[in-house]
């Protein structure tokens, strides 16, 4: 079964630190996200990106956040000076289908804690 | 603000018993429904998506779909402590331009199955 790999898998930082999650999509999705899920809260849209750029950001996505495919596989979400409220759980996401979706496959996350 | 909402439990079912989890959204023009399951720390793994009204069987699961009412709900027979975790509802608003999905998720049930 395809996968979507993520790393780290667990990142500590300090507070107002750059970090980049990195993400290997499924090798032939073309769609992919960026979710977010605060420690029992809901997960949450962030932003999706498709031919090399973004489709749909959140409110959540200001201008702290980035993302990137940098090399025609990773595909990266930066937080450019991380706050307390960024702690949460980080997932991508991928999906080969431009039709009317047919779920999405969550890599295993990034658990971000912002000290 | 288009919202699903679940009732977060804790819904505890004896092992061998039918679990029914149910979710409600506000967006009429929603087109797809998708249920996911998420142990905890771990990321969502899809069970079954769901389009047009009606059920959908999938093995020990299935989605039952009523836009009139628009309600979406899971059923999951003969529940096996395995089963417990939380059961997340998500709905598709409607392809953007570029064919990405934005889902909105629902905070989720906790499905406890008791041996």
């Amino acid at each position: 079964e395809p996968e979507v790999t993520q790393t780290p898998s667990h990142q500590v930082t300090q507070m107002g630190q750059e970090v980049i999650l990195r993400c290997v999509p499924i090798s032939n999705h073309l769609y992919f996200y960026w979710y977010r899920q605060i420690l029992g809260q809901k997960v949450e849209f962030l932003v999706s990106f498709y031919n090399n750029e973004i489709s749909e950001k959140s409110e959540i996505f200001d201008d702290q956040f980035s993302v990137e495919r940098p090399d025609g596989s990773n595909f990266t979400l930066k937080i450019r000076s991380t706050k307390l409220e960024d702690s949460a759980m980080y997932f991508c996401a991928s999906s080969g289908y431009r039709g009317q979706g047919y779920g999405y496959t969550f890599g295993s996350g990034t658990r971000l804690t912002v000290v | 603000q288009k919202e699903v909402e679940q009732n977060s439990g804790p819904l505890s079912v004896p092992e061998g018993a039918i679990a029914s989890l149910n979710c409600t959204y506000s967006d009429r023009g929603s087109q797809s429904f998708f249920w996911y399951r998420q142990y905890s720390g771990k990321s969502p793994e899809l069970i079954m998506f769901i389009y047009s009204n009606g059920d959908k069987e999938d093995g020990r699961f299935t989605a039952q779909l009523n836009k009139a009412s628009q309600y979406v709900s899971l059923l999951i027979r003969d529940s096996q402590p395995s089963d417990s975790a939380t059961y997340l509802c998500a709905v598709n608003g409607g392809p953007l331009p570029t064919g990405t999905y934005k889902y909105i998720f629902g905070t989720g049930t906790r499905l406890k199955v008791l041996a």
